[in-house]
């Protein structure tokens, strides 16, 4: 069964300060997607890493994928109030990229 | 529309009811996918639809849990005899061909049984 962990569950980190998020997948998955959801809302598309040693930076976060460790980081750099939301990896499936597996998400909260 | 519509946004029923949640996709998107999310976890597949006929059914949980499409637009999710456990946030996705990473979801249902 495949199986997405992401670490830590709860972050809470003040303005201006740096952090990664680890997700973790048990697959040989050769392809990451990284959402946000805030409070109430839909899930947003942020990166989408397809091959090993990809790294996408969109403002202050940069997410990279090491498929030989099965691991993804998304890097906050210098975080600001405006990103506190959940943020969750999702790793395809099955081979057709039909259905995602979701991590259980990383809810940050940023502090001023 | 502009994006997935799913309504209603929130339905509160009583254990044992039977419930419709509904999903509009994007126009033109032949691919519709529903999930669940219960509170504090990730979204959970259900199934996906290609057009009218539901291409993978694996992550319906029981027997309970029904969704049809029947001219490849809309889509119902039935809920019969409803539990507290069933109690998530159903969301709805939709996309051009049959990629999941190219969807757009929707704000969800929060279904809660009381």
């Amino acid at each position: 069964e495949l199986k997405v962990e992401q670490n830590p569950l709860f972050l809470s980190m003040q303005e201006g300060k740096n952090y990664t998020i680890y997700c973790n997948y048990s697959t040989t998955s050769d392809r990451l997607y990284w959402y946000r959801q805030d409070p109430g809302k839909s899930l947003e598309s942020l990166f989408v890493l397809l091959s090993n040693g990809a790294v996408k930076q969109e403002g202050r976060l940069m997410a990279s994928l090491d498929t030989k460790a099965r691991l993804s980081t998304l890097h906050i750099t210098a975080a600001v109030h405006d990103l506190s939301a959940t943020y969750f990896c999702a790793v395809e499936g099955n081979n057709y990229g039909q259905n995602f597996v979701f991590g259980p998400g990383t809810r940050l909260s940023v502090l001023p | 529309g502009a994006g997935v519509s799913q309504t209603p946004s929130n339905k509160v029923t009583e254990k044992g009811k039977y419930v419709e949640l509904r999903c509009d996709p994007i126009s033109g998107h032949t691919a519709l996918y529903w999930y669940r999310q219960s509170l504090g976890q990730g979204p959970e597949f259900l199934i996906y639809f290609q057009g009218t006929g539901a291409a993978d059914d694996s992550g319906l949980p029981n027997d309970r849990f029904f969704a049809v499409r029947p001219e490849g637009s809309v889509s119902t999710l039935k809920i019969q005899r409803t539990e507290r456990g069933d109690s998530a946030v159903y969301l709805c996705a939709s996309s051009f061909g049959g990629a999941i990473a190219e969807a757009f979801f929707g704000q969800g249902t929060r279904l809660t049984v009381v």
